[in-house]
Parts: C-alpha cells; structure tokens; sequence
C-alpha cells in the first residue's frame, strides 16, 4: 500500500527551540493524525484534523491538515525535555486505508 | 491512561510455545484492532474488528490467530512463532472502523 513519507528522521534540537516535521503522500486522506510514543509504550493521540486546510493547536503543539489533503506537518514550540519520543503521522481514508509514517525520532538537549 | 490496556506487557517464548495476548477496551468503542511495530517501520496493521466480526486481515501467517469475544475484548492467540516475529504487538480500538484510533500501551515480544 502506499506508505507516508514522514520527515526528517530525526532530529537533536536544544531545549527551547522550535520543531517541525512533516508528512506527505501521493493519496488522499480524510483525516490526518499525529501521535507520539514515548519508549516502551504505545502511541497517544496528540492531534487529529478532519478537514483540509484546518489547523488545530495542543498546548504548544500546533498542526495542519493540507490544502490538498496530501500533506500535514506538526509544529513544537518551545521544546522542553519531555518532549523526547517518537511522533508519527497517520492518514486515514476508511477502516482498511490508515497509513502510518515511520516516525520523527525527537531528542531534547537540556 | 488510554482506556486501552494490554497484558502481558512483555512476553519471551520459544518457538514451540503457544501464548496469548490479551487487549481490552474501557472506552465503549465498537472496533478494535491488532498491529505489528518493528524497529524503524511503519505500524504494520494486522487484523480489524468491527462489531467482534473481523473486517481485515492483511496476509498475516496463521501463526497468528485473533479472537474478539466481545467488542471490549481482543486477543491475539501466538504459536509457533518465528524469530522475525518478535516485535511491539499493539491494540487499538476506535468507535467506528473510520474513527479516530487510541492505542494501548503494547506487549513487547520476544521469540527465541
């Protein structure tokens, strides 16, 4: 199936400073969510967005849906330790079309 | 705290053993489901429930065998696993096949 390109791969950012990462596709998706998974556990819901264009915040997270509902990127403001983990996309377009991307490794220097 | 929980939350076993793991749901969602993460992969989805009736089932070996009971509850029964299928099995459960998915912690396998 086809997969999301998730970017970048990782990053190391210090304390304080802002982060973006992105998703993209060639197919379109309803819905577009961004979850993040701390080791050894499993992901938690951070942001969904049902329509394109939309941009949804969560605290200092911030998220956008694409104007042609093939992309969403997930900003961080103000980094701070605890927001190490992996972020992951998913876009989804019906119960057997959820695709995930590979994931954001995110590493906080204090 | 998900409402979505996981037993065991790790699990080593050899390859002639059978073993169970076990999801249940406290959110009153009506589909629940079963994926597979490898180290630097995409989640791999497994099998979907809808109602306790499966809906899919993407080309997963028979050694693995799902079993929803109830729409609270999701197993996935294991025997004669592989090495390569050592793994992060984790459980989701959503109020609609189309709904927004909410993860349980997950069962980290080992197979020696």
């Amino acid at each position: 199936g086809q997969q999301l390109n998730q970017s970048p791969q990782s990053m190391f950012i210090q304390e304080g400073e802002d982060v973006s990462m992105n998703c993209t596709s060639s197919s379109i998706f309803n819905t577009w969510l961004w979850y993040k998974q701390d080791p050894g556990e499993g992901p938690v819901l951070l942001i969904a967005l049902y329509k394109a264009g939309e941009l949804t915040s969560n605290g200092r997270l911030t998220a956008q849906f694409g104007i042609t509902r093939k992309d969403s990127f997930l900003n961080i403001s103000a980094s701070i330790p605890s927001d190490v983990g992996i972020y992951f996309c998913a876009g989804q377009s019906g119960a057997d079309d959820m695709r995930f991307g590979a994931g954001t490794r995110l590493t906080v220097k204090p | 705290e998900t409402g979505v929980t996981q037993t065991p939350r790790h699990l080593v076993m050899g390859m002639t053993n059978k073993k169970s793991l076990k999801c249940e749901q406290h959110l009153g969602h009506n589909a629940m489901y079963w994926y597979k993460q490898s180290a630097k992969k995409p989640l791999e989805l497994m099998f979907v429930y809808s109602l306790e009736e499966r809906v899919e089932n993407n080309s997963v070996p028979s050694r693995f065998s799902p079993e929803c009971p109830n729409s609270s509850h999701l197993f996935l029964h294991l025997h004669t696993l592989q090495p390569e299928d050592s793994a992060l099995y984790l459980c989701a459960s959503s109020q609609g096949v189309q709904e927004t998915q909410y993860f349980g912690p997950g069962t980290r396998l080992l197979v020696l």
